[in-house]
């Protein structure tokens, strides 16, 4: 099946700083590209959704100018976390999926766990 | 809104164990459900999925049955093995979005 890779796994940075976290589609071009956020023994939450070359569309409630989302390519998305803080700690998800595909068929990539000190 | 809530976890069963992971969700329509898988240090994968009420969806010796009248997709396996030791997710679209519950995790003993 289809692989995203996302870089890097696990990141610590201290408070105040920013930390970007990459999301790949290794065989297949991701056409749109979703960020989900997982909190301890909580469900994923949708954070955003962004189509390749357009601005990424938010859900309710996550800040669009601490989480910043560029996907100006097909094979390549980024999440920049701006101005860390200990309560953005947190497992960050992201998935993929092609142009012609169903809304379900999203390729998930393994996570990157965040750690604000 | 929508929602899916699954039976906590970690579950823990021996190899060949009959496995039940129970997942209600509340929808306004009848949406399409999943459950997904996430094997150690990888991303989720799709396991199995049901469009309407009735259906059954099976992979790999798991199975999931919509029940509308319930609102229930609970998940079954009649004997696991160690190599089914993940996280189980249940999920539902709404509005062409996943919406999943809080994940439970199996752990399968020799």
């Amino acid at each position: 099946g289809a692989v995203v890779s996302q870089h890097p796994s696990w990141v610590i940075c201290k408070s105040g700083t920013s930390v970007k976290i990459e999301c790949r589609s290794l065989d297949f071009q991701a056409t749109t590209m979703f960020w989900y956020r997982q909190f301890p023994k909580q469900s994923l939450m949708l954070m955003a959704t962004s189509n390749e070359g357009s601005k990424a569309t938010y859900e309710q409630g996550v800040e669009k100018d601490k989480f910043l989302i560029n996907h100006a390519s097909l094979t390549l998305s980024t999440l920049t976390v701006t101005s860390a803080h200990p309560e953005d700690s947190s497992f960050y998800i992201c998935s993929a999926r092609g142009g012609l595909a169903v809304s379900y068929e999203q390729y998930f990539g393994p996570g990157t766990r965040l750690t604000v000190t | 809104g929508d929602s899916v809530t699954q039976m906590e976890g970690p579950v823990t069963l021996s190899e060949e164990a009959f496995l039940t992971i129970n997942c209600t969700y509340t929808a306004t329509g009848y949406p399409s459900l999943f459950w997904y898988v996430q094997y150690p240090g990888e991303g989720l994968q799709l396991l199995l999925k049901a469009t309407k009420a009735d259906d059954k969806g099976s992979n790999k010796g798991f199975e999931a049955t919509y029940r509308k009248e319930t609102t229930s997709f609970h998940l079954e396996k009649g004997s696991v093995q160690v190599s089914d030791s993940a996280v189980y997710f249940c999920a539902l679209i709404s509005w062409g979005k996943l919406i999943f519950g809080q994940g439970t995790e199996l752990s399968v003993k020799p």
